[in-house]
This record gives structure tokens, sequence and C-alpha cells, in this order.
């Protein structure tokens, strides 16, 4: 059984602080690590699909890291915004399998 | 990308019936996917669902509990047969080529309270 791990488990900060959350996963057979974000009642919307060890992906003001040897990935909010506000979910996939979820961490930024 | 949507968005059900949920995607896709957030827990896959064949279900789950059809490249349906409070969850359609680097694409979900 994949165990993936997501710290913390919520977080609350101010508009305009930078923010950063963690994914832990078996770092034996990796394929992909994948980064959702899923605000209340919509689609979880995918972020960024990473393979390499020391991958980098940015998009506007979120950014993620990759270390596939020590099994994590860092999530980077710069500048938080209340439009942030949603839950972050991580998926990793070992080989062919599926996607196996962590639990999130649920952002809540404030004006 | 797809675009997906799903009906119902939310129901509250008795014990012991049981509940069908559409998943209609906006473009033809070989993968179908329907998983599961229980309070508190991880999203979980519950079943693979390909066209032309039977759906092929993750460990704890069973076709009994949780019929899928797929009749197209486009629709499939989920039924959680004969529910119990424990079946209260986020139920959430998905599509994808099935490739480990390929992105998902999720519906919203359907929040289903079991009383």
């Amino acid at each position: 059984i994949l165990n993936v791990e997501q710290s913390p488990q919520s977080l609350h900060v101010q508009e305009g602080d930078s923010t950063n959350f963690t994914c832990s996963f078996p770092s034996s057979n990796f394929y992909a690590l994948h980064w959702y974000r899923w605000e209340t009642a919509k689609s979880p919307e995918a972020l960024f699909v990473m393979t390499l060890n020391g991958d980098e992906k940015k998009k506007g003001r979120i950014s993620a890291t990759l270390n596939t040897k020590e099994g994590y990935s860092y999530l980077y909010i710069k500048g938080s915004q209340p439009e942030d506000s949603a839950t972050y979910l991580c998926a990793f996939i070992a080989g062919y399998s599926t996607l196996t979820f962590g639990k999130g961490t649920m952002l809540l930024v404030s004006p | 990308s797809a675009v997906i949507s799903q009906k119902p968005s939310r129901d509250i059900c008795q014990r012991g019936t049981s509940l069908t949920i559409q998943c209609q995607v906006d473009s033809q896709v070989t993968m179908m996917f329907w998983y599961r957030q229980q309070p508190g827990q991880s999203l979980t896959l519950i079943a693979t669902a390909n066209q032309g064949s039977e759906a092929t279900y993750e460990s704890g789950f069973v076709i009994d509990k949780f019929p899928i059809s797929r009749p197209n490249l486009t629709f499939s349906t989920l039924t959680v047969s004969n529910m119990s409070p424990e079946d209260s969850s986020i139920y959430l359609c998905s599509v994808g080529r099935g490739l480990p680097t390929d992105t998902q694409y999720f519906g919203p979900g359907t929040r289903l309270t079991v009383l």
C-alpha cells in the first residue's frame, strides 16, 4: 500500500503572505507526482505533473519542486491571495499504477 | 483538456436505497475513473471504466456495491447500492489517457449524504 502524506493538514494565512506545503511519498519505484488544486464545489484543477528529480515548475505565483531520492515535493505560493483558498492535493504514481492521493492541505487566505 | 459534468451535484438518501451518478464528458475519452472521498480521507480510486469492457475495481471495492456502466466514449454511470451512512462521500469522475505523466481531468463531484 502506497502512503502519501501531506503537511500541514490546514493553514490559515493573511493576504500577501507566502506559504508552502509538503508532500511526502515513497522514494522507490517513482514515476510521477501530480499537484491539484480543489476549490469547494468545483472540479479539482491540475497544477503540475512532475517526473524528474530536481524538477521545478511554476504557474504564476505558484511553484513546485521535486526530490525523488528523498521522496518529497514542496508547493510554494508567493504573495497569497484570497482566491488561492482551496485544498491542495498531491498524488503519486509508481510505475503504471494509478494515482494515490494524499489527504490534502486546506489553505485559507484572509483579506 | 476536457469538461466534465456530473449529476446530481448533491443528494441526501435513506439507508438501504441506491443512487446512480452520471458523468458526461464533452469529448470522447478512452479511460474514465470513479473516485470517492470520505470525510477526512484521501481521494480514493473505486474503479476504471473502459468503453466496451467490464470496469476494473480497486481492492476493497466490488461490482455488486458499485456497478458501473460505460455505454459510450463520453458517458458513464456509477451506482452506489444498498447505501449505508459509511457511503456518505464526495464521488468524482475523472478522465485521462491512463499514462502516468498525463493530467487527469475531474468532474465537480457528487456530494452524497446517507441517513
